[in-house]
């Protein structure tokens, strides 16, 4: 069964430090990895995308690493900032179909503190 | 920031009435999607469209509706309201290539939040 599965459920860090966020998937074919950031009240925003062969994507703060070896995904957040407050969501797509499905993690929330 | 619109950004309305959730993109891109999504939850696909004249349902069953009659414009439908279908709607667009291809990003619209009651 293709499934998303995101660690921890919630974070909460100060503000100027670093997190890193799991994401680890059963989907095959695999296609690429999203890790997006959400609001609350708002829809998703993509921070990167990785294909089978990127192993490291960064923008700017937010830095994710993809091992397709073991299908796991991280997403490391340097100096984090208040506004960095928002879930993280992890979205793995297939191949295997026209349509190309996006299968999604349940998102990781994370809270900054002054 | 994406070309992506959705109306009203919030609805309480009572049960049976009729609503039409707005999605409008000005970016050009053939593929829209509509999602549901529940508080801490993930994200399912209710709906679909390649392009004008093409709606397809997607992975969670809904008692919703949807037309593509310009490739801007992606409404949904609720014939008649019930409070299971209290949620957030999301709707997304993209390029042609695939709702998976690594070359065309999918953006999303601000959400719908609807509270039936």
């Amino acid at each position: 069964k293709n499934q998303v599965e995101q660690s921890p459920q919630s974070l909460i860090i100060l503000e100027g430090k670093n997190c890193t966020l799991q994401c680890n998937y059963t989907v095959s074919p695999f296609s690429n990895l999203r890790w997006y950031k959400q609001d609350t009240g708002r829809g998703p925003v993509s921070l990167t995308i990785m294909t089978f062969s990127e192993n490291t994507k960064s923008n700017g703060r937010y830095t994710a690493t993809l091992d397709a070896d073991t299908k796991q995904s991280s997403l490391h957040i340097t100096a984090s900032q208040l506004s960095d407050s928002a879930s993280y969501i992890c979205v793995v797509s297939d191949r295997g179909s026209t349509l190309g499905r996006l299968y999604f993690g349940r998102g990781t929330q994370l809270t900054v503190w002054p | 920031e994406a070309d992506i619109y959705q109306t009203p950004r919030y609805l309480v309305i009572g049960t049976g009435k009729k609503i039409t959730l707005e999605c409008s993109q000005t970016m050009g891109h053939d593929k829209m999607y509509w999602y549901q999504q529940d508080p801490g939850m993930e994200l399912h696909l209710i709906h679909y469209s390649y392009g004008v004249n093409s709606t397809e349902k997607g992975d969670l069953s809904s008692e919703s509706t949807v037309s593509r009659i310009r490739t801007e414009h992606f409404p949904l439908t609720l014939e008649s309201a019930r409070p299971s279908h209290t949620s957030q709607y999301l709707c997304a667009s993209s390029e042609s290539g695939g709702q998976g291809s690594s070359s065309y990003e999918q953006y999303f619209g601000p959400g719908t939040r609807l509270t039936v009651t």
